[in-house]
């Protein structure tokens, strides 16, 4: 079965850490791959997408994800963590426009 | 360009009572899709329209759960009876049809709570 797991359900980072959220897929061949973020009493905003290609992807709000095929994962990094990146992050794979997600991890930043 | 949106962003009802939210896409967005978040959890899809044609509603629960896309366009999602356990945030989202793995965008959402 298709399935997607964030092993962090809670994460904590003082602000200007670096930042890295786990992203692990079970599909049977290569999915599409994504990251949402989504905030309190907001929808999922989409940060990066990964299709083919490049395997370190950059996207927006200064956030890149790398696909490690092997190890089946995509986990979502940041350099530098800023206080309004707290939120609730959302690892997601599909294939033909059906999306799986994970069940999140939620991103506190301590001032 | 606008977003998709959705209406209303919070309901409140009883019990076996019911609901009706609306989505409206993203403008030339062919794909249309329902999901049910529950507190703590990721969205799950209820119900998946290729312009007004059902591609997916193999999670919807159907003895209470309807929803239409009459003109391809906008949308309607239905809870007739609720129950406590529906409770939870509606999301929509929309993808055009020329976005190779059919990147989805999303509404802000209706929070929907039962008592």
């Amino acid at each position: 079965a298709q399935s997607v797991t964030q092993p962090d359900i809670h994460i904590t980072v003082s602000e200007g850490a670096s930042l890295e959220l786990r992203c692990n897929y079970s599909y049977g061949a290569t999915p599409y791959l994504f990251w949402y973020v989504q905030s309190p009493g907001q929808g999922l905003q989409l940060l990066l997408k990964y299709f083919s290609g490049d395997t370190l992807v950059q996207g927006i709000k200064g956030f890149e994800a790398e696909f490690k095929r092997s190890q089946s994962s995509f986990n979502l990094r940041k350099p530098s963590v800023h206080w309004s990146d707290a939120a609730e992050y959302f690892c997601a794979a599909g294939t033909a426009s059906k999306l799986t997600f994970g069940t999140g991890t939620r991103l506190q930043v301590t001032l | 360009e606008a977003g998709v949106a959705q209406s209303p962003r919070y309901k409140i009802i009883e019990k076996r009572q019911s609901v009706a939210f609306w989505c409206n896409p993203i403008s030339g967005h062919a794909t249309l899709y329902w999901y049910q978040q529950i507190l703590g959890q990721g969205p799950k899809l209820l119900i998946q329209f290729q312009n007004n044609g059902v591609v997916d509603d193999s999670q919807l629960p159907k003895d209470r759960f309807s929803a239409e896309r009459l003109k391809g366009v906008d949308s309607t999602l239905k809870i007739q009876p609720a129950k406590l356990e529906d409770s939870a945030v509606y999301l929509c989202a929309s993808s055009p049809s020329n976005d190779r793995g059919g990147t989805q965008y999303f509404g802000p959402g209706t929070r929907l709570l039962v008592l």
